[in-house]
């Protein structure tokens, strides 16, 4: 079935370091791709969204691009920042399938000063 | 403000005692949805619903009841709980009209804990 696999964390960078979260697909249709981040004692909010092959997705720093010949759509920021700290959740979405979304198993990210 | 609200935002009981954790949505959205937290498992839809009076499980429905007799209400009902029951529970909504990527709004999630 359709499904999400995202690297495990947690991750632990210093302040200004690149940060890369990977994230890979597993979709029969053609799959929207999103990107959601977890601030502590809070729900889940879209960081970014790509809807199709080789749409690149950006908000806040943030950067990722479908690829659909990976299968990929992994997570960038050329510097972090310490109110990066969260958990993100790798997700995609068939459209058109009872709205129903796949989530990866979501990678805590700590940035120190 | 658009959002998603949950009540209550945490909870502690004992197996067996019914409860209700309530979801409401301001943004006339058709489409909503239950899900459990847990670590190393991301997030596990347990029940949806397409609209008022429709209804359907997810992935991990076993012990929980839903009910949509209202379009912005969307509560989850836990019968007898049980001690594998605890997690972290979150409503989402969206909309099922233009757009087709689907974003879904998230409440700010019910922490759970049966004894």
């Amino acid at each position: 079935g359709d499904s999400v696999t995202q690297m495990e964390g947690p991750v632990t960078l210093s302040e200004e370091a690149f940060l890369t979260i990977n994230c890979t697909y597993t979709a029969t249709g053609y799959p929207s791709l999103f990107w959601y981040v977890q601030y502590p004692g809070e729900g889940l909010q879209l960081l970014l969204k790509a809807t199709k092959a080789d749409d690149k997705g950006s908000n806040k720093g943030f950067e990722a691009t479908y690829r659909k010949e990976t299968t990929s759509f992994h997570l960038e920021k050329g510097s972090v920042q310490v109110s990066d700290s969260a958990v993100y959740f790798c997700a995609l979405s068939i459209p058109y399938n009872n709205n129903d979304m796949r989530f990866g198993a979501g990678t805590r990210l700590t940035v120190k000063p | 403000e658009a959002q998603v609200t949950q009540n209550p935002r945490y909870l502690i009981t004992v197996t067996g005692k019914k409860l209700t954790v309530t979801c409401s949505q301001n943004m006339n959205h058709e489409y909503m949805s239950w899900y459990r937290q847990d670590p190393g498992l991301g997030l596990r839809q347990i029940y949806y619903s397409m609209n008022v009076e429709v209804t359907d499980k997810g992935d991990v429905p076993e012990g929980y009841k839903v009910s949509r007799k209202e379009k912005r209400n969307f509560p989850l009902i836990l019968e007898s709980p049980s001690p594998n029951q605890t997690s972290l529970y979150f409503c989402a909504s969206s909309s099922l009209a233009g757009e087709s990527y689907n974003e879904q709004f998230f409440g700010p999630g019910t922490r759970l804990t049966v004894l």
